[in-house]
């Protein structure tokens, strides 16, 4: 059973539009992280959610992204406006202590 | 600015025997190393770890070995069974050693492991 469970699976949208993918870790933890991978290429981190708060963001993480934690429980990642290259798979992943466990991710298509 | 790289874009190997992944870093500053499986459409998937005081860490059929001096680290797999077919990424952070890593993982570009029955 999935410690972290990401939704949707795949989402498909115009650009310009606005996305919203959602992470539910099953366990309270407090440490939250997105990262994504575009095709092809690296996994990326985007940003580190600590107690309700950003600890950390790259240079990715622009103003068109942002995160949240609503109800406590759900963690979203937000996309204002996407574009063609926001295009990627989309990783949430809290942290064990050995690492980070990822969640099995959401395919974000952008057209 | 690639400061976890894996030189290798895949490797193929025959089951049963060894599958050796190599990574090498830049970062002076990491201080904490681990490896990652994924496979397609799925998360990446924990495997094993190893910080900057240690040289080897083992568990099971993984072993990780850490060369500081050089930079470098590598995954063995002995012995090789079909299901370890995937890619695997090579991850850096630091601050660990001080308790205050935030899990920043860098990653490398990954190594596509074929292991052929």
């Amino acid at each position: 059973e999935p410690e972290v469970t990401q939704t949707p699976s795949h989402q498909v949208t115009q650009m310009g539009q606005e996305v919203i993918l959602r992470c539910v870790p099953i366990s309270n933890h407090l440490y939250f992280y997105w990262y994504r991978q575009i095709l092809g290429q690296k996994v990326e981190f985007l940003v580190s959610f600590y107690n309700n708060e950003i600890s950390e963001k790259s240079e990715i993480f622009d103003d068109q992204f942002s995160v949240e934690r609503p109800d406590g429980s759900n963690f979203t990642l937000k996309i204002r406006s996407t574009k063609l290259e926001d295009s990627a798979m989309y990783f949430c992943a809290r942290r064990t202590g050995s690492g980070l466990f990822f969640g099995e991710g959401s395919r974000l298509t952008v057209l | 600015d690639q400061q976890v790289k894996q030189n290798s874009p895949s490797l193929s190997v025959q089951e049963g025997r060894i599958s050796i992944l190599n990574c090498d870093y830049t970062n002076s500053m990491f201080d904490y190393f681990l490896w990652y499986k994924k496979y397609p459409a799925e998360g990446p998937t924990f495997l094993i770890s190893i910080s900057s005081i240690k040289d080897k860490n083992e568990d099971g059929r993984f072993t990780v070995f850490l060369n500081k001096s050089a930079k470098h680290l590598s995954l063995h797999i002995v012995p090789s069974q079909p299901g370890d077919s995937a890619v695997y990424f090579c991850a850096a952070t630091r601050g660990y050693g001080r308790g205050g890593s935030n899990y920043k993982l860098t990653f490398g570009k990954g190594t596509l492991l074929t292991v052929n029955p």
